[in-house]
């Protein structure tokens, strides 16, 4: 059964502090997506990584894929509030479907 | 361009009632999707159509029908609604695999 897993669930960390997000997946896609939910809000697209090595950087977040250990990391520098919101990786179920996986979601709260 | 639009924002039905919700994209985009978001959990796919034509079943497929009725617009029609059914309705576009999806801002369903 395909699965993506992501953890922590929840997480509550202070501003300023450096924390990584961990997604897992047992699929062998080589293409993962990373997306913000503010609550009662829809998804928005922050990162697709298409490839082995990849790395892309937004501001305080950095996310980075390792398709051989099938892992991305979701990297968080100098939280600031802002940054509270949920937080889900997605993989293709299979390359070339279309078909998209979403893991579990992780909750991030920074506290001031 | 207005994205991914979804009608209607909210819904209440009783048990048994049926009801169809749209969805238009007009980014050009070939596959669509919908999902559903229940409180606290990720995203579970229902259906999704690759391309104008074509529909196929996601993880959770059981009592939804789909329509692709042209390329900009994927519908998703309840039968006969069961409270089980009560969630978020998303709808999402994308232009090819291997780009970031976007969504709509969602459809808050409840049955009763």
């Amino acid at each position: 059964e395909l699965k993506v897993e992501q953890n922590p669930l929840f997480l509550s960390m202070q501003e300023g502090k450096n924390y990584t997000i961990y997604c897992n997946y047992s699929t062998t896609s080589d293409r993962l997506y990373w997306y913000r939910q503010d609550p009662g809000k829809s998804l928005e697209s922050l990162f697709v990584l298409l490839s082995n090595g990849a790395v892309k950087q937004e501001g305080r977040l950095m996310a980075s894929l390792d398709t051989k250990a099938r892992l991305s990391t979701l990297h968080i520098t100098a939280a600031v509030h802002d940054l509270s919101a949920t937080y889900f990786c997605a993989v293709d179920a299979i390359t070339g479907t279309y078909k998209y996986i979403f893991g579990t979601g992780t909750r991030l709260k920074v506290l001031a | 361009n207005a994205g991914v639009t979804q009608t209607p924002k909210f819904q209440v039905l009783k048990t048994g009632q049926s009801m169809t919700l749209q969805c238009a994209q007009d980014m050009n985009h070939n596959s669509m999707y919908w999902y559903r978001q229940d409180p606290g959990m990720g995203l579970r796919l229902i259906y999704y159509s690759a391309s104008e034509g074509t529909t196929d079943k996601g993880e959770v497929p059981n009592g939804y029908n789909v329509s692709r009725l042209n390329k900009r617009e994927f519908s998703l029609r309840l039968e006969s609604a069961a409270p089980s059914q009560t969630s978020v309705y998303f709808c999402a576009s994308r232009v090819s695999g291997g780009a970031g999806e976007f969504f709509g801002p969602g459809t808050r369903l409840t049955v009763l």
